[in-house]
């Protein structure tokens, strides 16, 4: 069984301040994804990385593919109260078809 | 498109009750999933459907879940008899079968939040 940790599982920052999500792993992943899900609200689908060392950019959010693509990271630069929500980041499996394993969560909370 | 729709919102039952939820997919999506979500455990995959056909159910708890997709439009997961152990949010996603695998979008329906008492 493919399991994937995150770290930190809950996280208060204030506004303005920078953070990083951390998502690990002992497996290979084929891909990578990074969803956020809010209150009431199935999760959505933020980015996906699929090459060891890929660095996408969604605005002020960062997003890391380890090298060995067992281990991912996700930076907020100067996050703002919108950015609160449930972060969770979803491997795929190589060689399954559809299958996404996903970690246990990071509950971020901006305050203003 | 209206997304995944999930029906009913909210749901609760007694020990022991059927239980029924039920998911429409987005219009010329191929694969179905059914996730189930708790504090304790987080977002776990039940079963999956390509084409209507179910693809893996071994994250299916045990025998009282059952799961059908009766055509391209419509799938239902049902609790038979439902137990307290088993409140929990319900999420349904479905995918396209445009571009691989690993780059593919699931779409999540805003959930049942199922309460057995």
């Amino acid at each position: 069984t493919q399991l994937l940790e995150q770290s930190p599982q809950f996280l208060s920052i204030q506004e303005g301040e920078n953070l990083t999500v951390y998502c690990n792993s002992s497996s290979v992943f084929s891909s990578l994804q990074w969803y956020r899900q809010e209150p009431g609200e199935g999760p959505v689908l933020l980015v996906t990385v699929v090459t060891g060392g890929e660095v996408k950019k969604l605005k002020r959010l960062t997003f890391q593919f380890g090298d060995a693509r067992k281990d991912s990271s996700l930076h907020i630069t100067a996050a703002q109260p919108g950015d609160t929500g449930l972060y969770l980041c979803a491997g795929g499996a190589s060689g399954s078809a559809r299958q996404l394993t996903f970690g246990s969560g990071t509950q971020l909370t901006v305050l203003p | 498109d209206a997304g995944v729709i999930q029906s009913p919102r909210h749901e609760v039952t007694e020990m022991g009750q059927e239980v029924t939820l039920r998911c429409k997919p987005i219009s010329g999506h191929d694969y179905l999933f059914w996730y189930r979500q708790t504090m304790m455990r987080g977002l776990e995959l039940l079963i999956y459907f390509n084409n209507n056909v179910p693809i893996d159910d071994s994250g299916m708890p045990e025998d009282r879940f059952s799961a059908k997709m009766p055509n391209a439009s419509f799938s239902t997961l049902k609790i038979q008899p439902s137990e307290p152990r088993d409140s929990a949010v319900y999420f349904c996603a479905s995918s396209g079968a445009s571009g691989t695998f690993r780059t593919d979008t699931q779409y999540f329906g805003p959930g049942t939040r199922l309460t057995v008492l």
